[in-house]
Parts: structure tokens; C-alpha cells; sequence
């Protein structure tokens, strides 16, 4: 099993749609947890951090489902301009310290 | 503003040659690290490193080695290039919250 699974996509939505990815994780010992945007031939930028109580930031909305463990991603309002690839990171405290295990990614695809 | 810069954007090797990737970042982090990222695969850690002169590997250091001299830079060598190696390298540096990622060297392996 993949130690963080996510949906490859691609997401094909029309702008104003809103979109959910999740992403599960194996190890129920990861203590941070991260969504990362990686736009076409870019490098991966942070999009936001994962609280345990889900947190916000404008049209984003992540949350945290320790029990089950997954984490989701909900973007309102889909703009033209959020079309990337979207990471799901872990990270994991390792005795050669802090480890992030990135996801494949989701892809979303924003339309006219 | 942190920035992490790769040496090449774009790099042709031959089957055997000994290939460098150099990574520098300019914001004191201690944590450095070298990922491959491949289609499908997603982004695998090579090596890492947490201090100067010390480097722990990753999930797929075979074939790889790496060099951390001074804090800011953080070097990929590859001994003896193959064909599988033709990928995407990232570094990234991280201190305690974010990391961060330079902009990727596309290495091609003939």
C-alpha cells in the first residue's frame, strides 16, 4: 500500500464549480499534513497546512480525518487560474527528523 | 523572499558520465533535500541532509550520492549515469514550517 494515495484525476470541472480531492495516508503516526499546488512544469509551492480542526483560506477549505485517516481538499469558486496538480503531503518525524511523503497528485482541470 | 536555485534548468548526459546537480538556498536552512519527480510516480525522496556533512537517504538513493559542505548548498551526484535516471530533480530546503523548492533540473540520460 502507498504510503499517501490520491485520486490522479484529471478533475474536469466548469469555473464556478466546486471541487473535493481527498487523499489517504498509512501511517497513523504522520503529524502534520500539507496540500501542495504544482503548476505545469513548476516546482511544487505550499498551498496550505492541514489542522486538525480544518482551517480555511478564502475559496480553500482542508480538513483532517485522523480516525480514517485521510485529508480533503475543497476549492469554492473554481477559477481558470487554479489549474494545477494538487500534492498531498505527510509529514512523519523519523529518527533522521522530519520526513514528507508527497502524493502522486490530483490533477483539476478548470474549463470555460 | 526564499529562494532555492538549481545549477541547470536542462541537462543532456551520456550513458556513464558522472553528472553533479548543485542546489543553493539562500535562507540558513538546515534541512536540504533531492527528489525525483516522474510521471505516475510522483515525488520520491533521493537523500536528505539536516546539518552540514551529514546526509541520511531517502526512499531510492541507489545509484545517487550527495555532498553537504556548507549549509547552503547541496549536491546530487550521479556516479555513472543510466537511462533510468532520465528524470526531473528537485532540492528543496526546509527549517522548521515550509519547504521550499528550487525550480527543477530536467536531465536527460542518452
Amino acid at each position: 500500500r502507498k504510503e499517501v494515495e490520491q485520486d490522479p484525476g484529471p478533475f474536469n470541472v466548469p469555473e464556478g464549480a466546486t471541487v473535493a480531492f481527498n487523499c489517504t495516508y498509512s501511517n497513523s503516526a504522520s503529524q502534520s499534513f500539507f496540500w501542495y499546488r504544482q503548476d505545469c512544469r513548476k516546482e511544487p509551492k505550499l498551498l496550505m497546512s492541514v489542522y486538525s480542526s480544518g482551517n480555511e483560506d478564502g475559496r480553500f477549505t482542508a480538513q483532517l480525518n485522523r480516525a480514517s485517516q485521510y485529508i480533503s481538499l475543497l476549492i469554492r469558486d473554481s477559477k481558470l487560474s487554479d489549474s494545477a496538480t494538487y500534492l498531498c503531503v505527510v509529514n512523519l518525524l523519523t529518527g533522521g527528523g522530519n520526513k514528507l511523503t508527497f502524493g502522486t497528485g490530483t490533477q483539476l482541470k478548470v474549463e470555460l | 523572499d526564499v529562494k532555492v536555485t538549481q545549477s541547470s534548468r536542462y541537462l543532456v548526459k551520456r550513458t556513464g558520465e558522472k553528472v553533479f546537480l548543485e542546489c543553493v538556498q539562500d535562507m540558513d536552512h538546515e534541512n536540504m533535500f533531492w527528489y525525483r519527480q516522474d510521471p505516475g510516480l510522483g515525488l520520491r525522496l533521493i537523500y536528505f541532509s539536516y546539518d552540514v556533512k551529514m546526509k541520511e537517504k531517502g526512499d531510492i538513493p541507489e545509484g545517487y550520492s550527495v555532498s553537504r559542505e556548507k549549509k547552503e548548498r547541496f549536491s546530487l551526484i550521479l556516479e555513472s549515469a543510466s537511462t533510468n535516471q532520465t528524470s526531473m530533480y528537485l532540492c528543496a530546503s526546509r527549517s522548521t514550517g515550509e519547504q521550499y523548492f528550487g525550480p527543477g533540473t530536467r536531465l536527460t540520460v542518452l
